[in-house]
């Protein structure tokens, strides 16, 4: 079992709708971190959050230490926005250390 | 300020050939990390370096497997008579601590391998 689960798996949207992500992790972390990975690409950091919320452009992304819980947001979807949304996090003491979800893959169609 | 590169990019070897990997940090950055990718999985640490040491290989399998980070020149992943099931995505990720908690990470693009 995964320590780090999102949902949901597979998300298809139309454009301009608004999309949210869910990541849920199962012990204390100093940092939950939102990665962007498009098809055959790299992999871009888009925030790291260990408290509250932070917003970047269209990007809005949430957590809370108590549930154990964070989302991302996107408003205003676009095609371009298609790509793997990963989740992942540094567990408390292992600092060094990445614990991956395995990923949201979205589609935004016209 | 070139970011993290990795090559190459793509890489196919036969069964039983060696596999390596090269990846240079970002400027300034002395901590190295290797993820890998399965077809339809999620990332998975392998292991962390720091120039001429290892930190954590808790993630790297017992066998083939090996990685440096020497003095100077690009930290290597080194996969020995590799096998089907090594193809895979291979990451690499610097920062200039040895901590994933302190601001952005830095990705490399990746070096896909396919074994035939």
């Amino acid at each position: 079992k995964n320590e780090v689960e999102q949902s949901p798996q597979n998300l298809t949207a139309q454009e301009g709708e608004f999309i949210t992500i869910n990541c849920s992790y199962s012990v204390g972390i100093s940092a939950l971190h939102w990665l962007q990975q498009h098809p055959g690409g790299g992999i871009v950091s888009l925030f790291m959050l260990s408290s509250g919320k932070k917003k970047h452009g269209r990007l809005i992304a949430t957590i809370n230490i108590q549930e154990k819980h964070s989302s991302l947001h996107i408003t205003a979807s676009h095609p371009r926005d298609s790509a793997v949304y990963i989740c992942a996090v540094t567990y408390t003491g292992t600092a060094s250390k990445l614990t991956f979800g395995t990923g949201t893959r979205l589609q935004v169609t016209l | 300020n070139a970011g993290v590169m990795q090559n190459p990019r793509h890489l196919v070897r036969r069964r039983g050939q060696e596999a390596r990997l090269r990846c240079s940090p970002m400027k300034g950055h002395s901590h190295v990390y290797w993820y890998r990718q399965l077809p339809e999985e999620g990332l998975k640490f392998m292991v962390y370096l720091q120039k001429e040491n290892i930190i954590d290989e808790s993630g790297m399998p017992k066998e083939r497997f090996s990685a440096e980070f020497p003095k100077e020149g690009p930290s290597i992943l080194r996969i020995q008579q590799v096998v089907r099931g090594d193809s895979a995505a291979y990451f690499c990720a610097s920062s200039p601590l040895g901590r994933m908690d302190t601001g952005e990470l830095f990705f490399g693009e990746g070096s896909r391998l396919t074994v035939l």
